[in-house]
């Protein structure tokens, strides 16, 4: 089957600690995208990448880090410096930029 | 920036009623999307579209260019419909971050 995995599905973490969220896609697209989801506002974009070494800020990337080494993963780091990392993260990947998203299940982090 | 809102942000209805939410948005753009997410958080695709208007099965997808406005129709709604439809707005490429632009959502609940 093709699709979008995200792991795991709920993560707990203590405050000031790292901790890295998977993304994997089978699809075979080149562009993989991180987005945060708060209650009652709408998904706003972290970091995204068009190409395998290659990836650009989005409009909330303080905090996070990511990279790509490889076309079918696209892991997001969120670091001790992200003030309120307690969300619901999402992934999705298209096969360019501009076309149609294909989003992950999602991985709801909550820090304590 | 380019900003989306969506109405109304919650909508109750009978089953069997005609649905219809709104999505305007502020500048120009290649695209519109309108995406489903059920209370597990998972996110699904419905419609990609640049203009006039797409169907699949009960939803209907329409957009008016010029007056930056998108509909989104659901003929004979059943409970299984019950869902946050979301619209995410791609921009122009040419500056900017590649990812989409979302609309809060709109929390659709279907009375049998």
């Amino acid at each position: 089957d093709g699709g979008i995995t995200q792991s795991p599905k709920y993560l707990f973490r203590k405050e000031g600690q790292n901790v890295t969220l998977s993304c994997e896609q089978n699809l075979n697209h080149d562009a993989m995208y991180w987005y945060r989801q708060d209650p009652g506002q709408g998904l706003r974009l972290i970091y995204y990448s068009q190409i395998v070494n290659d990836f650009q800020k989005g409009d909330i990337a303080e905090g996070y880090s990511v990279s790509r080494e490889k076309k079918e993963s696209f892991p997001l780091t969120v670091t001790s410096a992200q003030k309120n990392p307690t969300a619901f993260y999402l992934c999705a990947s298209s096969i360019a930029k501009g076309t149609e998203q294909f989003f992950g299940p999602g991985t709801r982090l909550t820090v304590l | 920036k380019n900003e989306v809102e969506q109405s109304p942000q919650n909508l109750t209805a009978q089953e069997g009623e005609f649905i219809t939410i709104n999505c305007s948005y502020s500048v120009g753009i290649s695209a519109l999307h309108w995406l489903q997410q059920h209370p597990g958080g998972g996110i699904v695709s419905l419609f990609m579209l640049s203009s006039g208007k797409k169907k699949h099965g009960r939803l209907i997808a329409t957009i008016n260019i010029q007056e930056k406005h998108s509909s989104l129709h659901i003929t004979a709604s059943h409970p299984r419909d019950s869902a946050v439809y979301i619209c995410a707005a791609d921009m122009y490429s040419g500056g900017g971050a590649d990812g989409l632009t979302f609309g809060k959502g709109t929390h659709l609940i279907i009375q049998p």
